[in-house]
């Protein structure tokens, strides 16, 4: 079972830039959501989705876009990259209340 | 609010010594309580959960109570292994929250064979 993927694994940003970190799950979970995890700060959620076509703010979602057209897809986007967006991004999806997360995807921000 | 706090860490133990990482909550409601597990280069996986007070949550050797008149979900284990040398994350849902989870810090182990 793939489970939850996560793509790029690495990727490095200039200021400004824009991309897209890919995820998808093959689980049919309904609910799906990101986290970014920073040294000393834990994993913060950014954004959540509860089914196809319903999307949530978490607790810092300034600078980033979802959209969920599929059960299958949770796009997370970057629209101008900064550099307090340097971190790692997990992707997760959820069944009973239990979370299965991708393998993380590193950012930098340069 | 909802939080989740641990213990400072990091932590470096020798192999088949005993293990405490202590874990305490603030919740508005019910929560369900779970540590998960994130070894080096991978993402976070269920270590174990407690849904209600008094439960207590097992796996790998590993323990948790749920302690309601303490607040506390501290893990524990008995013997632990160079294997076990990881970043372990306490966290907190409430009930009809969906699935958002709100996480402490992460404490960072270190077995030393």
């Amino acid at each position: 079972n793939a489970g939850v993927t996560q793509t790029p694994k690495f990727q490095v940003l200039k200021t400004g830039q824009s991309m897209t970190l890919q995820c998808a799950q093959d689980m049919n979970h309904e609910y799906m959501s990101w986290y970014r995890q920073d040294p000393g700060m834990g994993l913060r959620l950014i954004h959540y989705s509860v089914g196809a076509g319903i999307t949530d703010q978490g607790e810092v979602p300034n600078g980033y876009n979802v959209s969920r057209s599929t059960t299958e897809d949770f796009p997370l986007r970057l629209l101008s990259a900064a550099p307090s967006q340097t971190s790692v991004y997990f992707c997760a999806s959820s069944w009973a209340g239990e979370l299965f997360f991708g393998e993380g995807s590193r950012l930098t921000v340069l | 609010g909802n939080s989740v706090t641990q213990m400072e860490g990091p932590v470096t133990l020798s192999e088949e010594a005993f293990l405490t990482i202590n874990c305490t909550y603030t919740a508005t409601g019910y929560p369900s309580l779970f540590w998960y597990v994130q070894y080096p280069g991978e993402g976070l996986q269920l270590l174990l959960k407690a849904t209600k007070a008094d439960d207590k949550g097992s796996n790998k050797g590993f323990e948790a109570t749920y302690r309601k008149e303490t607040t506390s979900f501290h893990l524990e284990k008995g013997s632990v292994q160079v294997s076990d040398s990881a970043v372990y994350f306490c966290a907190l849902r409430l009930t009809g929250a969906n699935s958002k989870l709100t996480f402490g810090k992460g404490i960072t182990l270190s077995v030393r064979p």
